[in-house]
């Protein structure tokens, strides 16, 4: 399954298949974005994080992309499974930059 | 052996009353926020600090008033709750000599003004 855009879309996707998520950042002076997870009743937490020099990043099930010259940032999780059900948000910062700015979000649910 | 973690959970209040959001840091972080995340899940940066310096505050009315006590700590002391306050409130840390470094969130205070 695959979701676009910065509102706040759903994404459904069956157990076992592949998902990805989409973002589009707003800001060409950021060089550096986190991929966070949100389960309900919880804090975002960490996923993986890309720098600006590189456009691919690979964690555990987990595949960041990023395409600077559309501004462009997508999440793949491999073999998604129904703990994988969660709101994903993207965050994008600037160098000597504290602050972080959130995309909208994207619900994914996982259907057994 | 919680990283970030915040007090209480849960708040429920009247408007008009004075509330405060305790938050702890147990990751040996030098900076920590605190973030609104509104019924739409839209998360918003309010402050940030830097061994206990304000470094971050984005227009928050002034009823807000955050203190850090030393680096572990970061506290939001909210003034004159209004109904508009009602969201939940993350705290989160980060190594700050390296701008780029995730953030480590707490798991949220839910305040509710009625």
């Amino acid at each position: 399954g695959e979701s676009v855009g910065l509102h706040l879309p759903t994404l459904s996707v069956q157990e076992g298949d592949n998902s990805i998520i989409n973002c589009a950042y707003s800001n060409s002076a950021s060089d550096y974005f986190i991929w966070y997870k949100q389960e309900s009743g919880k804090g975002p937490q960490f996923i993986i994080d890309i720098r600006s020099n590189m456009d691919k990043r690979q964690g555990q099930r987990v595949t960041v992309l990023l395409n600077k010259t559309v501004k462009h940032l997508s999440l793949q999780i491999a073999a998604t499974q129904p703990g994988d059900s969660a709101v994903y948000f993207c965050a994008e910062n600037m160098a000597n930059d504290y602050k972080l700015s959130f995309g909208a979000g994207t619900t994914v649910t996982v259907r057994a | 052996d919680t990283a970030v973690s915040q007090t209480p959970k849960y708040l429920v209040t009247q408007m008009g009353n004075d509330k405060s959001i305790k938050c702890e840091q147990n990751l040996g972080h030098d900076t920590m926020y605190w973030y609104k995340q509104d019924s739409k899940k839209f998360l918003k940066i309010m402050f940030s600090y830097n061994n206990k310096e304000l470094i971050i505050n984005e227009t928050v009315p002034n009823r807000f008033s955050p203190k850090s006590p030393d680096k572990a700590h970061l506290n939001l002391h909210i003034n004159s709750l209004e109904l508009g306050d009602s969201a939940v409130y993350f705290c989160a840390s980060s190594n700050g000599h390296d701008s780029n470094q995730p953030q480590h969130f707490g798991d949220g205070t839910r305040l509710s003004i009625l």
